[in-house]
């Protein structure tokens, strides 16, 4: 199975920050990979999938990235509504996997 | 408007069974495969299992921690996707989310249900 390694686990920022979170694979997955928001008592959401399309409807401070297998997601300008935990998950082979999280905190 | 509500979960003893329900609308059902995932307490996601359209023979895909006591079906007329869990062990434990994989045929999750708790205990 393909390990996707999230970093940080979690963060401290500000309403305002630029904030990037990275995800890695274990091996080469191209550019199946999608990033979600996990609020608690939620459903998770899509931010962004192909790994920089942004899904319809999600803020342009969210934007994605990747460099071999190296990912990242970014956000602008934080706002209160983006503190929740973010996870990357992978589509290139089964089974699929997801990262182990990454928790934005004020 | 997509809407996937679950529905089935509750306490169960190890070793029992329980089926999950997964209850569809706004979206032509029969057109898209349907997935579900989980989320034990403080822990991260896992990816459990899916099942394509009949489009795609409805064929399934497991998870090695659930493969031969999970299993996945779909009611097209109802628009119900089900998770049939069976040979319970606590570390099934979960927020168990339905979900909807994206159109394209490209398996992340567009739309997912608000999640029903499974207890194993």
């Amino acid at each position: 199975a393909i390990r996707m390694t999230q970093s940080p686990s979690s963060l401290s920022a500000s309403t305002g920050d630029r904030v990037n979170i990275t995800c890695r694979a274990s091996q080469r997955i191209s550019s199946y990979l999608a990033w979600y928001q996990k609020k608690p008592g939620e459903a998770p959401k899509v931010l962004i999938y192909g790994a920089s399309t942004l899904q319809n409807g999600v803020p342009s401070r969210f934007s994605g990235s990747e460099s071999g297998t190296d990912f990242t997601l970014s956000i602008s300008c934080l706002q209160s509504e983006d503190f929740a935990t973010y996870y990357c998950q992978q589509y290139y082979s089964y089974p699929l996997t997801f990262g182990g999280g990454t928790k934005v905190e004020i | 408007e997509v809407q996937l509500v679950e529905s089935g979960g509750g306490l169960e003893k190890p070793g029992r069974s329980l089926r999950l329900s997964c209850t569809a609308s706004g979206f032509s059902f029969g057109d898209y495969s349907l997935s579900w995932v989980r989320q034990a307490p403080g822990k991260g996601l896992e990816w459990v299992g899916f099942i394509r359209s009949k489009a795609y023979r409805e064929t399934v895909e497991y998870a090695a921690s659930v493969k031969g006591r999970f299993s996945i079906s779909r009611d097209d007329f109802k628009s119900i996707v089900y998770l049939e869990m069976n040979g319970l062990k606590t570390e099934d434990t979960a927020v168990y989310y339905c979900n909807r994989v994206n159109s394209s045929g490209w398996y992340f999750f567009d739309y997912w249900g608000q999640g029903t708790l499974v207890t194993v205990s």
